[in-house]
């Protein structure tokens, strides 16, 4: 578990300011995921990446902007935070024939 | 679109009793479905998996059945223990690697009672 890490793991923002939330993993998994985590809706996927460069959409991506320039990090940035992405965001990681591994996570509140 | 619905919300049991929760999956292309067990506050854990080319899987006091016609997966846990009691989420892919996105169950929550 130690693999994978999120900073900041709190985060208290305003409406309309950016932030960027950072995930990095130590395995050099090819695929690396974002969820956000709701009361009654359980984990959505925001976005993913499926090596360097390359990211694709996932069930909730507006608001969200990702990039993957190296392997090991994901960030992911909200460009101008509401307060319906008040969230607690996970990183998620895996490797071929294996599990996605999750971050601790970063609980996020925009007031 | 593709959807994963997941029964009970929560699920009260006596210790030492089993605990089965039920999903049902909707894209018939899924063929891979791990559960997560979230204890409060902390990550997901993955606790068990399942491949479309086998009907059930188990490890200890976990199990997993797959019916693929139906397009339901279950979670069997026996002998329960206070320390099971956690949300659990079930999740469905296309990847048979488990590395295609997981479309995810709203949760179980389950109290194990001493």
């Amino acid at each position: 578990d130690a693999g994978i890490t999120q900073s900041p793991r709190y985060k208290i923002t305003e409406t309309g300011r950016q932030v960027t939330l950072m995930c990095h993993q130590t395995w050099s998994h090819s695929y690396m995921f974002w969820y956000r985590q709701d009361l009654g809706h359980g984990l959505r996927l925001i976005y993913y990446s499926a090596a360097a460069d390359i990211t694709d959409k996932g069930e909730v991506p507006d608001g969200y902007v990702v990039s993957r320039s190296k392997t090991e990090n994901f960030p992911l940035t909200l460009e101008s935070a509401t307060r319906s992405q008040t969230s607690v965001y996970f990183c998620a990681s895996s490797e071929s024939r294996k599990g996605q591994y999750f971050g601790p996570g970063t609980r996020l509140t925009v007031t | 679109g593709e959807n994963v619905e997941q029964h009970p919300s929560t699920l009260s049991v006596q210790e030492g009793d089993s605990a089965v929760i039920k999903c049902t999956y909707s894209d018939s292309a899924s063929n891979y479905f791990p559960w997560y067990k979230q204890e409060l506050g902390k990550r997901p854990q993955l606790i068990i998996d399942i491949r479309s080319n086998v009907g059930e899987k188990k490890d200890q006091r976990i199990a997993v059945t797959l019916n693929k016609t139906a397009k339901h997966f279950s979670l069997h846990i026996t002998e329960t223990q206070p320390e099971d009691s956690a949300v659990y989420f079930c999740a469905a892919s296309k990847g048979a690697s488990g590395t295609y996105k997981y479309i995810f169950g709203t949760g179980t929550r389950l109290k194990v009672l001493a």
